[in-house]
């Protein structure tokens, strides 16, 4: 399987704070990336798709680059409703497998 | 509006099994990728199956593999997962999860509709 590390693990910042999240593949998975926001409680929200596209209404302020083996999800100007846990996901091949997630919380 | 509602989760004996459905609405069943993601309590997420469109071909992870089988019932928009010879490790939330389809009609293993999750807890 290919693992996936996220760092770091928890992070606080504050609102309008330029906040970034990375996420690193053992083997080389091109371009084929997700990022997902979870709240407690709730269903992960998937935010980015095959590294760079955003999924329908989610806001501007979030972006993701990368190729390869290293990938990173931005969130340019943190707001309030940002507090969450973020995965990243890749789906190389037939079985998808998780970072084990960023625990981002909003001063 | 895309719904999806998982269904059949509970208590269970090491060893035994449960099935869950996940009934969807919303959306053209059919033509999806269906998944089953769990999550541990406290824990990360874990994807566990998918389901081709037609039900014809079918993945697993390594950890469910022999014991887990996943199916579905276009006629129904149902899902299902069934689980067999349980373990404690399988104490989790598992959500049905939709796969994604770009405006250019390309298929992504990401998930962009999820439903609220059944949780399975597996102890004596």
């Amino acid at each position: 399987d290919i693992q996936m590390t996220q760092s770091p693990s928890t992070l606080s910042a504050s609102v309008g704070d330029k906040v970034t999240i990375a996420c690193r593949a053992s083997q080389r998975i091109s371009s084929w990336l997700a990022w997902y926001q979870q709240k407690p409680g709730k269903a992960p929200k998937l935010l980015i798709y095959k590294t760079s596209n955003l999924d329908s209404g989610v806001p501007l302020r979030f972006s993701g680059t990368g190729s390869g083996t290293e990938f990173t999800l931005t969130i340019s100007s943190l707001q309030p409703d940002d507090s969450a846990t973020y995965y990243c996901q890749q789906y190389h091949d037939n079985s998808p497998t998780f970072g084990q997630g960023t625990k981002v919380e909003v001063k | 509006e895309v719904r999806l509602l998982e269904s059949g989760g509970g208590l269970v004996q090491p060893g035994g099994s449960v099935r869950l459905s996940c009934a969807v609405s919303g959306f053209p069943f059919v033509n999806y990728v269906m998944n089953w993601v769990r999550q541990a309590p406290g824990k990360g997420l874990e994807w566990v199956s998918a389901v081709s469109g037609s039900g014809g071909a079918t993945y697993f992870a390594d950890s469910v593999k022999g014991r887990f089988t996943i199916s579905r019932d276009n006629s129904k928009n149902t899902l299902y997962l069934q689980m067999n010879d349980l373990r404690a490790e399988d104490t989790a939330i598992y959500f049905c999860a939709k796969g994604h389809i770009d405006s250019s009609g390309y298929y992504h293993d990401a998930f962009d509709m999820w439903g609220q999750g059944t949780k399975v807890t597996v102890s004596s």
